[in-house]
């Protein structure tokens, strides 16, 4: 079956805490994307990459990193210099002509 | 459980007449519903959001949905089409619009414009 796989479903992190969200595709798509959800907004863009070790900020790249090694991964990491971490984070993935595809997300509490 | 089905796969049209993007869902809860689009090689960006207020919202760039309880519905509309419309459109449900765990994307739209 070929899909995104973002892991895990729910995590919880300590205040002041470096923690990272996989997200894992097996569709050989060349672009993949992290995005933000907050309460009553839509989906902000956090980071993107269109090819292997290469990636661009997007609209709240702020206290956030990514790498982009291999291109089936595409981790982002939430820093403690994140002042509100607490979100649900979407990662999804493009060919560059064709469909794009969703993971199922991830919700991070900060505790 | 919910889900949504966009209906069409692909949608043509020319420059200048009306756009229909068709999008059903299935909800267990009074679902939040949005379109968002995604221009080549472009992060995905909100059109609209419907979260039981008005049944027809307003997005940006003229476009419109009308949310039909009846029908399961959530369409998106456009007078005019332009050529800077065609992109790939996606509609999403969820079941609660602030605690989006279960979020439901369809599988997308992708509308070409033809001069």
């Amino acid at each position: 079956d070929g899909g995104i796989t973002q892991s895990p479903k729910y995590l919880f992190r300590k205040e002041g805490q470096n923690v990272t969200l996989s997200c894992e595709q097996n569709l050989n798509h060349d672009a993949m994307y992290w995005y933000r959800q907050d309460p009553g907004q839509g989906l902000r863009l956090i980071y993107y990459s269109q090819i292997v070790n290469d990636f661009q900020k997007g609209d709240i790249a702020e206290g956030y990193s990514v790498s982009r090694e291999k291109k089936e991964s595409f981790p982002l990491t939430v820093t403690s210099a994140q002042k509100n971490p607490t979100a649900f984070y979407l990662c999804a993935s493009s060919a560059m002509t064709g469909r794009t595809f969703f993971g199922q997300g991830t919700r991070l509490t900060v505790v | 459980a919910q889900s949504v089905t966009q209906l069409d796969s692909h949608v043509s049209v020319s420059e200048g007449t009306p756009v229909l993007l068709r999008c059903n869902y299935s909800s267990s809860y009074s679902p939040s519903l949005f379109w968002y689009v995604q221009h080549p090689n472009k992060g995905l960006q909100l059109l609209l959001k419907y979260t039981s207020a008005a049944t027809l919202v307003k997005g940006i760039n003229g476009f419109e949905a009308e949310f039909k309880k009846s029908e399961t519905s959530f369409h998106l509309t456009k007078p005019s089409a332009h050529m800077s419309d065609a992109a790939e459109y996606f509609c999403v449900v969820s079941a609660d619009f602030y605690n989006n765990n279960d979020m439901r994307f369809g599988a997308g739209t992708r509308l070409t414009v033809k001069p």
